[in-house]
């Protein structure tokens, strides 16, 4: 089946830094979606992305869907103690009624 | 706006005992309705899908059941747990693909 891979697998950076993760297929997406998980919390939606090329922010956060379709990015600016977390890309599994496929997820630390 | 609930939030359990966690989905209809789990680390396995009333679709065969006895009611049980079950337990709504995650159910099975 599809598969989203996630990388890199966790970051640890100084507050203040900016921060890029990605999340890669073999397979075409044509919806991609970026969620937040703080510890012991639900995962919350920040950016959903439906067409290829298109680049969409959400404060200092900032997602793009790949060119290709097998590809998307999330950039955080200026990162924050409360940006710690992990975050998880998802995209549709059409084989599959649409059901959404996860990455394993980038888990990012920030340190004050 | 749409809200979902989870209850309980935290849960101790004994290896045997029997499990129901509940959903509840307002201000939508006839949503689609997910659990997944969430083990230790963090991958999201997903457990049921509902499309519907009474109609459930299961991923992964296990000791574990779901139910929608009502169009916002969505519920995870089991007869005898064991201690692979231990874990966090999510439910979502989705609206198109865009799923929302409920607050999770932390359990623990000793």
């Amino acid at each position: 089946g599809q598969q989203l891979n996630q990388s890199p697998q966790s970051m640890f950076i100084q507050e203040g830094e900016d921060v890029s993760m990605n999340c890669t297929s073999s397979s075409i997406f044509n919806t991609w979606l970026w969620y937040k998980q703080d510890p012991g919390e639900g995962p919350v939606l920040l950016i959903a992305l439906y067409k290829a090329g298109e680049l969409t922010s959400n404060g200092r956060l900032t997602a793009q869907f790949g060119i290709t379709r097998k590809d998307s990015f999330l950039n955080i600016s200026a990162s924050i103690p409360s940006d710690v977390g992990i975050y998880f890309c998802a995209g549709p599994d059409y084989n599959q009624g649409g059901k959404l496929i996860f990455g394993q997820g980038t888990e990012l630390s920030v340190k004050p | 706006s749409q809200t979902i609930h989870q209850w309980p939030a935290t849960l101790v359990q004994p290896v045997g005992s029997p499990l129901s966690l509940e959903c509840t989905v307002e201000g939508t209809s006839n949503p689609n309705l997910y659990w997944y789990r969430q083990a230790a680390g963090r991958g999201l396995q997903l457990l049921f899908y509902s499309v519907g009333i009474g109609q459930i679709s299961s991923e992964v065969p296990q000791n574990l059941s779901a139910s929608r006895p009502q169009d916002r009611q969505f519920i995870l049980s089991s007869k005898k747990l064991l201690l692979s079950d231990s874990g966090f337990y999510l439910c979502a709504w989705a609206q198109g693909y865009e799923q929302y995650f409920g607050p999770g159910t932390r359990l623990t099975v000793t």
